[in-house]
């Protein structure tokens, strides 16, 4: 079975500095996919970043970048130059390959402070 | 696109009352998943179907719960009848075979109390 841990229940940053969320997972398989979602306020689940496990480059979408360490299964969030609009629920989400289920963690509560 | 498309977003029931939350998902896609979500157990894979059919159901949590997908384009939860510690909000996404690895489409999920 698949786990996946967020040790940090809440989060919080100035607003224009730098963040990183932390996420670990636990795993037998060996190709699989990690994701971060975002759920703002308004409820919707939003997918933020993707990494293909078997790609050793980090995947960066715009001011969000992850710092996947496979070895130590890590994958961690870092949001730079961090808006008000970033205050939300951020969960980090693991998928094997072959398989249909995500494996949620229990989500980081992010606040951007003015 | 619309989306995947929950109706209602809000939900008040009795206890003992029957609810159906209800799912459109985005035209073309074959997966559909329905996710619960509490504070306490964070999201959780209720069920899913693959060309509307229920492929693995061990995550609903007794018989009160049920699901169908009488087609393509529509699918629902029940539960009857329904309980206080069923408050949660219960998402529905909805996927392609083919990119299931590029993540799930999500509709804003229902919130339903019961009191």
């Amino acid at each position: 079975a698949q786990t996946v841990t967020q040790s940090q229940p809440e989060m919080s940053v100035q607003e224009a500095e730098t963040v990183t969320l932390s996420c670990t997972y636990d795993t037998s398989e060996s190709n699989y996919y990690l994701f971060w979602y975002k759920q703002p306020p308004s409820r919707q689940m939003i997918l933020v970043i993707r990494q293909e496990a078997y790609k050793q480059q980090n995947a960066t979408e715009n001011r969000f970048s992850v710092n996947f360490q496979k070895a130590a299964k890590s994958f961690s969030l870092k949001i730079s130059d961090s808006q008000l609009g970033d205050t939300a629920m951020y969960f980090c989400a693991f998928k094997a390959d072959f398989g249909n289920q995500f494996y949620f963690g229990t989500g980081t509560s992010l606040t951007v402070i003015p | 696109d619309a989306g995947v498309i929950q109706s209602p977003r809000h939900e008040v029931t009795e206890m003992g009352q029957e609810v159906t939350l209800r799912c459109k998902p985005i035209s073309g896609h074959d997966y559909l998943f329905w996710y619960r979500q509490t504070m306490m157990r964070g999201l959780e894979l209720l069920i899913y179907f693959n060309n509307n059919v229920p492929i693995d159901d061990s995550g609903m949590p007794e018989d009160r719960f049920s699901a169908k997908m009488p087609n393509a384009s529509f699918s629902t939860l029940k539960i009857q009848p329904s309980e206080p510690r069923d408050s949660a909000v219960y998402f529905c996404a909805s996927s392609l075979s083919v990119n299931r690895n590029y993540g799930y489409t999500f509709g804003s999920g229902t919130r339903l109390t019961v009191v």
